[in-house]
């Protein structure tokens, strides 16, 4: 069964300042990747997502990932974050083949001012 | 279109007593997805149907079910509560099923079980 390693519970960091969240994950087989965002008191909304082709992805507000097969790695950047980037970041893979996605514990970003 | 909405949004129970979670999918989404959130396990997959028939099931005690209407509506049960169940249980639904679907979440029930 395939797992998520989110590294860091919990990052602050200043604002405008570069942030990456870290996240690995185990698996023999193929998979896709997530990253979804919790601000405080919602659900989950997609971030980005890497199915195939280009291994780097971007979202509309500045966030990018970079799929790497042979780290078993997904990490999450941005070169410049805002207040309102505070939330819970959540990584997730799922394997090819009708099985449930699988989220990692999850990342407490805190951008201070 | 309007999002994904889950009734009700909070919920006290007492223990040994069972509730129903209500979740209303995306107009023309057909999969909806229940996940159970918690501090200290995180997110974990409860189940997921597609066209009212249960396509995969998380590792929970036979005390969770569910099922799916033809509209895409779907309800979970959790009968006999206990303390443990106190989470906050999240519905998402997607399009279509399938490993590389983006799942769109509600913004779920908060259960706490006394």
């Amino acid at each position: 069964a395939q797992s998520v390693t989110q590294l860091d519970s919990q990052v602050p960091v200043f604002e405008e300042a570069p942030v990456e969240l870290r996240c690995n994950y185990s698996s023999s087989v193929s998979v896709y990747l997530f990253w979804y965002v919790q601000y405080p008191n919602q659900g989950l909304q997609l971030l980005l997502k890497y199915l195939s082709g280009s291994t780097l992805v971007e979202s509309i507000n500045g966030f990018e990932a970079e799929f790497n097969k042979s780290q078993t790695s997904f990490h999450l950047r941005k070169p410049s974050v805002h207040i309102s980037d505070t939330a819970e970041y959540f990584c997730a893979v799922v394997r090819t083949g009708n099985t449930p996605l699988v989220f990692g514990k999850g990342t407490r970003l805190s951008v201070i001012a | 279109k309007a999002g994904v909405t889950q009734t009700p949004r909070y919920l006290i129970k007492t223990r040994g007593q069972q509730v129903t979670l209500s979740c209303s999918p995306i107009s023309g989404h057909r999969s909806v997805s229940w996940y159970q959130q918690t501090p200290g396990q995180g997110l974990q997959f409860l189940f997921e149907y597609f066209s009212e028939t249960q396509r995969n099931k998380g590792n929970f005690p036979g005390r969770f079910s569910g099922r799916q209407f033809s509209n895409s509506r779907s309800e979970m049960n959790v009968s006999t509560l206990e303390l443990g169940d106190s989470a906050l249980y999240l519905c998402a639904s997607s399009p279509r099923t399938g490993e590389g679907e983006t799942q769109y979440f509600g913004p779920g029930t908060r259960l706490l079980v006394l």
